[in-house]
């Protein structure tokens, strides 16, 4: 189906390989985290949280990482699965966004066999 | 989470007619959430619809333009009138997770293309 990520930047690795996408966020306010894969003709599937007073998660092989300081958050995947090529967004919240999410631009992955 | 599912899949549709799209949960949710997401692009809130009262909308979208309803705990529709090719875009409904932080979850989406 066609693709919602032709314009974004595209991060290519090898199967097996461990994958590391990044996102900056602008607001120094912002206190919960989100990453969301979004695979061609799906909606965003949530993938992993995280809230500021923590500078690390982790899940079933993917970890988030958090750096306050410089305002950047990453995700790893480890041992890369073709199934991971997807978009990945990150979205960021905070109390005077309320309930709402900011979505990043978001980073295409493609997993080379 | 949730089940979400969304009506119609997909749609091709003529410019100045309008296109209703609906987002059914499979559970009674308080906060459900309209965004847009034109080609290639991210994702852009639209509003939010909250059941029993008027939906809020975010910088750059009118009721008008936009029209929402949200009848009941399970169920909203937002509706794109008067449509033009800029239109074009995926239409998704997402709902607020039971947990205590702002998780959200989404519907598959709605491709429109105005032609």
């Amino acid at each position: 189906g066609e693709s919602v990520g032709l314009h974004l930047p595209t991060l290519s690795v090898q199967e097996g390989d461990n994958s590391i996408i990044n996102c900056a966020y602008s607001n120094s306010a912002s206190d919960y985290f989100i990453w969301y894969k979004q695979e061609s003709g799906k909606g965003p599937q949530f993938i992993i949280d995280i809230r500021s007073n923590m500078d690390k998660r982790q899940g079933q092989r993917v970890t988030v990482l958090l750096n306050k300081t410089v305002k950047h958050l990453s995700l790893q995947i480890a041992a890369t699965q073709p199934g991971d090529s997807a978009v990945y967004f990150c979205a960021e919240s905070n109390m005077e966004y309320g309930n709402k999410l900011v979505f990043g631009a978001g980073t295409i992955l493609r997993v080379k066999s | 989470s949730a089940v979400i599912s969304q009506k119609p899949s997909r749609d091709i549709c003529q410019r100045g007619t309008s296109l209703t799209i609906q987002c059914q949960v499979d559970s009674q949710v308080t906060m459900m959430f309209w965004y847009r997401q034109q080609p290639g692009q991210s994702l852009t809130l639209i509003a939010t619809a909250n059941q029993g009262s008027e939906a809020t909308y975010e910088s750059g979208f009118v009721i008008d333009k936009f029209p929402i309803s949200r009848p009941n705990l399970t169920f909203s529709t937002l509706t794109v009138s008067n449509m033009s090719p800029e239109d074009s875009s995926i239409y998704l409904c997402s709902v607020e997770g039971q947990g205590a932080t702002y998780e959200q979850y989404f519907g598959p989406g709605t491709r429109l293309t105005v032609t």
